[in-house]
């Protein structure tokens, strides 16, 4: 099983380049967050998404867009990346309030290790 | 506003015995939820106990079990019979209550050591 899925891996940009982080999940989840993990910091929300269509910020969203057309993607990207964003980027995923399952844990991709220079 | 505190950036464990990882939160709502997550070098999020703020017992997985103190607001975890394979990064998080899409906030996180 899939899961969530990150893309890329890794990434080294210099500062004022441009790059889109993709993520996709197959669970049919209804919620998607981007978070960047920072050390002595833990997981911070930049962004996250409710539905198709929607999204909001969330902690810290500055420098930061997304977008979700689709239901299982959820793409973060960077406009004009800074030394401050380098970080590992985390792509999670949660089922909606109406399902029954869901207590609000969080599924998580493999991270993403960006380094701005 | 919500927050997630963990005291201790690192803690050592003699492996087969229990350790316990602190954990205080605050919130002014009745209903959230508290979490565990543990992160291995290599790197990945591992979900491992949820509890409620309306269970009326801890929760327990396995060898994880979350202490919960509601009136003290702490969630601390216990790991009994350390294993080799439980040094990690550990941590402590909230679902933010009552808000659309279950914003979840991070404490710091503990780093735990177990010794051969």
């Amino acid at each position: 099983n899939a899961g969530v899925t990150q893309t890329p891996k890794f990434r080294v940009l210099k500062t004022g380049q441009s790059m889109t982080l993709l993520c996709a999940q197959d669970m049919n989840h209804e919620y998607m967050y981007w978070y960047r993990q920072d050390p002595g910091m833990g997981l911070r929300l930049i962004h996250y998404s409710v539905g198709e269509g929607t999204t909001a910020k969330g902690e810290v969203p500055d420098g930061y867009n997304v977008s979700r057309l689709k239901k299982q993607n959820f793409l973060l990207g960077l406009e004009s990346a800074a030394p401050s964003q380098t970080s590992v980027y985390f792509c999670a995923s949660s089922y909606g309030d109406r399902d029954l399952l869901n207590t609000g844990e969080l599924f998580f991709g493999e991270g993403s290790r960006l380094t701005v220079l | 506003a919500q927050k997630i505190t963990q005291t201790q950036p690192g803690m050592f464990v003699q492996e087969k015995e229990a350790v316990t990882l602190d954990c205080t939160y605050d919130t002014s709502d009745p209903s959230y939820g508290l979490f565990w997550y543990k992160q291995p070098s290599s790197g990945e999020m591992i979900f491992l106990i949820y509890q409620g703020s309306y269970d009326q017992q801890n929760a327990t997985e396995g060898r994880y079990s979350l202490n919960f103190q509601k009136a003290r607001k702490s969630a601390n975890l216990v790991i009994s019979a350390s294993q080799l394979g439980d040094s990690a990064m550990y941590f402590c998080a909230m679902r933010e209550p009552n808000t659309g899409g279950f914003k979840t906030i991070f404490g710091a996180g503990t780093r735990l050591f177990v010794k051969a």
